[in-house]
C-alpha cells in the first residue's frame, strides 16, 4: 500500500518560513492536499491539489509537488499558525485514501 | 450554511456493533461522494470508507482495518450518511469524522467536515 511520510514536527520562529514535507513513491504524479488541524477541532483543508487554496486561507499557505516530495510552505508564521498538518493523496491502484502521519508545527 | 453533524458515538463492548449517522445540509446532498474519517485518540487521520453517489455507481470502498466489518450507506432522500460497524475492536476507538469533497467531488479534497463522534470500544 501506498506510504505518505511526514517529519513528526517542525519548529520555526513568528515571522520566518515553515516548511513541512510529505514524501511518497512519485507523489510528484498525485494530487496532494494538505489538512491543519488545532487541538480540539476537525481539520481544515489549507490546500488542494498540490498548490491551489480553498476560499479565506491566507496566500502566505501554499503548496508544491514534485518527484517524490509534496512541500507545504507557511511564509511570515503566526502564532495562530500553530498546529497539526496531515497531507492526503488518492491511490488510484488501490482506490484508497491515504493520509501522512501528521507533523506537528511549533511556533517559538 | 454548509454543515455535517454526526451522531451515535458512544460506549460499546468489543465484539459489538454501532450505527453512526451524519445529517447533511447546506449542498446538494445526492451528487456527493461521502466519506468517514477517523482519528484514535492522540493520532493522526485514517480514512475509513467511501460511498460514490447512485448516477455513478453507489458503490463502496474501504480501508483495509475495516474491510468486512463496516459497511456504508446513503440516505438521499433524507440528507443522511451512516456508517454501520459490526465486529468492533479496542483499535477502532477514535473521533468519527463525515466528510466530503463539495467543491469538487470525486478530488477527494475534503473541505467539508462535521464536528465528529467518539467511538469507545472497551469492556
Amino acid at each position: 500500500s501506498y506510504v505518505l511520510t511526514q517529519p513528526p514536527s517542525v519548529s520555526v520562529a513568528p515571522g520566518q518560513t515553515a516548511r513541512i514535507t510529505c514524501g511518497g513513491n512519485n507523489i510528484g504524479s498525485k494530487s496532494v492536499h494538505w489538512y491543519q488541524q488545532k487541538p480540539g477541532q476537525a481539520p481544515v483543508l489549507v490546500v488542494y491539489d498540490d498548490d491551489d487554496r480553498p476560499s479565506g486561507i491566507p496566500e502566505r499557505i501554499s503548496g508544491s509537488n514534485s518527484g517524490n516530495t509534496a512541500t507545504l510552505t507557511i511564509s511570515r508564521v503566526e502564532v495562530g499558525d500553530e498546529a497539526d498538518y496531515y497531507c492526503e493523496i488518492w491511490d488510484n491502484y488501490s482506490d484508497v485514501v491515504v493520509f501522512g502521519g501528521g507533523t506537528k508545527l511549533t511556533v517559538l | 450554511e454548509v454543515q455535517l453533524v454526526e451522531s451515535g458515538g458512544g460506549l460499546v463492548k468489543p465484539g459489538g456493533s454501532l450505527r453512526l449517522s451524519c445529517a447533511a445540509s447546506g449542498f446538494t446532498f445526492n451528487n456527493a461522494w461521502m466519506s468517514w474519517v477517523r482519528q484514535a485518540p492522540g493520532k493522526g487521520l485514517e480514512w475509513v470508507g467511501r460511498l460514490k453517489t447512485y448516477s455513478d455507481g453507489g458503490t463502496a470502498d474501504y480501508a483495509a482495518p475495516v474491510k468486512g466489518r463496516f459497511g456504508i450507506s446513503r440516505d438521499d432522500s433524507r440528507n443522511m450518511l451512516y456508517l454501520q460497524m459490526n465486529s468492533l475492536k479496542s483499535e477502532d476507538s477514535a473521533v468519527y469524522f463525515c466528510v466530503t469533497d463539495e467543491a469538487s467531488s470525486g478530488s477527494f479534497a475534503f473541505d467539508i467536515w462535521g464536528q465528529g463522534t467518539m467511538v469507545t470500544v472497551s469492556s
